[in-house]
């Protein structure tokens, strides 16, 4: 079975700092995706970054990078120069080949960035 | 741009009512999904399906249905609502295999009085 685990129900992070939302996963699958998303308060879910887990290089899509350590099964979220507007809930999420293509997710982060 | 869109955003209901949930997708995915949001919980899944008329069992399925005759269209179905199917509802869609283009809807709060 594929397991999500987010151990930080919330943080609090001054404007401008780098923030690390911590992600780790459990499967049996050696084929896999790893997922984040914000949703803001309005309810959306945002697609932030994406990691297969054959890519060899940790994924980055702007200010956020994925810190992909497979042996320790971890996947954790890297946000630089942290803004007013990352104030959401961030989940992780994985997909494994066994799962057939649905999503599982962590129980999720709720950032909170002070000014 | 791409969209997936849930009929109401807040419905309230009384226990008991049947309650039809609609998702709409305009990208021609073949995979839909039906997820419950709670707090502390994440998202869990519900529902899915994988082509027209056909569906799978997620983590959650007591006391829902599914039903999906078009491929555009996939519902979910409360027989018997209940005051513990009080949640954010979330259908989601992708292409097909090995794709990371989920798309979610905006949510549907559901209150069951």
């Amino acid at each position: 079975a594929q397991k999500i685990t987010q151990t930080q129900p919330g943080m609090f992070v001054q404007e401008k700092e780098a923030v690390t939302l911590d992600c780790t996963y459990d499967t049996s699958d050696p084929s896999y995706g790893l997922f984040w998303y914000k949703q803001p308060s309005s309810g959306e879910m945002i697609f932030l970054i994406y990691q297969g887990s054959y890519d060899q290089q940790n994924a980055t899509e702007g200010r956020y990078s994925l810190n992909f350590q497979k042996a320790r099964k971890s996947a954790n979220l890297v946000i630089s120069a942290s803004q007013l507007g990352d104030s959401a809930m961030y989940f992780c999420a994985m997909r494994t080949n066994f799962g057939n293509e649905k999503l599982t997710f962590g129980t999720g982060t709720r950032l909170t960035i002070i000014p | 741009d791409v969209k997936v869109t849930q009929s109401s955003r807040y419905l309230v209901k009384r226990t008991g009512e049947k309650v039809f949930l609609e998702c709409v997708q305009d990208m021609d995915h073949e995979n839909m999904f039906w997820y419950r949001q709670d707090p502390g919980l994440g998202l869990r899944l519900i529902y899915f399906s994988y082509d027209v008329k056909m569906k799978e069992k997620g983590d959650i399925p007591e006391g829902y249905s599914v039903s999906r005759e078009k491929k555009e269209r996939f519902s979910l179905i409360l027989e018997s609502a209940s005051t513990n199917q009080t949640s954010m509802y979330l259908c989601a869609s992708s292409p097909g295999w090995g794709s990371y283009g989920y798309t979610f809807g905006s949510g549907t709060r559901l209150t069951v009085v």
